[in-house]
């Protein structure tokens, strides 16, 4: 059973254009969400995270939204760049569990220029 | 500062038979917990070690397992090779200091089993 859930497997956006990833979960107690992005043949890059008491957090081009009546978060990218295309993961955390990260599938973004 | 790193990059086992991964954590960085990734499951937790100490574990069967030396390298073995034990294995490192730390990756083990 899939706690954590990406629905699209990937995403075509053109260059300059905002990139809109979306992350579904289903553990109301996740106290912390992160997104990683994925190259090939390289492990997982931590790009941004929120607290499970934020709503919105932002890191350059980079904004994560958390809605937790929704269970859902999405990250921006805008604007989007070639560099940008990769895979995405959403990870979740549950405190009382330890470090154990809870990944999404992942979705795969093709940003062509 | 110097990233994760795994060794070996590449292998290939045939079934039945043990192999032992290595992961060498950032410097400074106490926590290791290894993944595991594969196209129909993703990634994974396996374990967690800190301070020498498993301190959380996966829903792995018990051919899985780890240990953590005191300069906080880790290596992960897994005996009765099967099939289905092909895949990218990860570890990260972190400080530890919450469980929230972000946890850093290194580049993967790629196991191959015949």
């Amino acid at each position: 059973d899939q706690q954590v859930k990406q629905n699209s497997p990937s995403l075509s956006v053109q260059e300059g254009r905002i990139s809109i990833l979306n992350c579904d979960y289903t553990n109301s107690m996740f106290d912390y969400f992160l997104w990683y992005k994925k190259y090939p043949a390289e492990g997982p890059t931590f790009l941004i995270s929120i607290s499970s008491i934020k709503d919105k957090n932002e890191d350059g081009r980079f904004t994560v939204f958390l809605n937790k009546s929704a269970k859902h978060l999405s990250l921006h990218i805008v604007p989007s760049q070639p560099g940008d295309s990769a895979v995405y993961f959403c990870a979740a955390i549950l405190n009382q569990a330890g470090t154990a990260l809870i990944f999404g599938k992942g979705t795969t973004l093709s940003v062509s220029s | 500062k110097a990233g994760v790193t795994q060794t070996p990059r590449y292998l290939i086992k045939t079934r039945g038979q043990q192999v032992t991964l290595s992961c060498s954590p950032i410097s400074g960085h106490r926590s290791v917990s290894w993944y595991q990734q594969t196209p129909g499951q993703g990634l994974q937790f396996l374990f967690e070690y800190f301070s020498e100490t498993q301190r959380n574990k996966g829903n792995f069967p018990g051919r899985f397992s780890g240990r953590q030396f005191s300069n906080s390298r880790s290596e992960m073995n897994v005996s009765t090779l099967e099939l289905g034990d092909s895949a990218l294995y990860l570890c990260a490192s972190s400080l530890r200091t919450a469980s929230t730390d972000t946890q850093y990756f290194g580049p993967g083990t790629r196991l191959t089993v015949l």
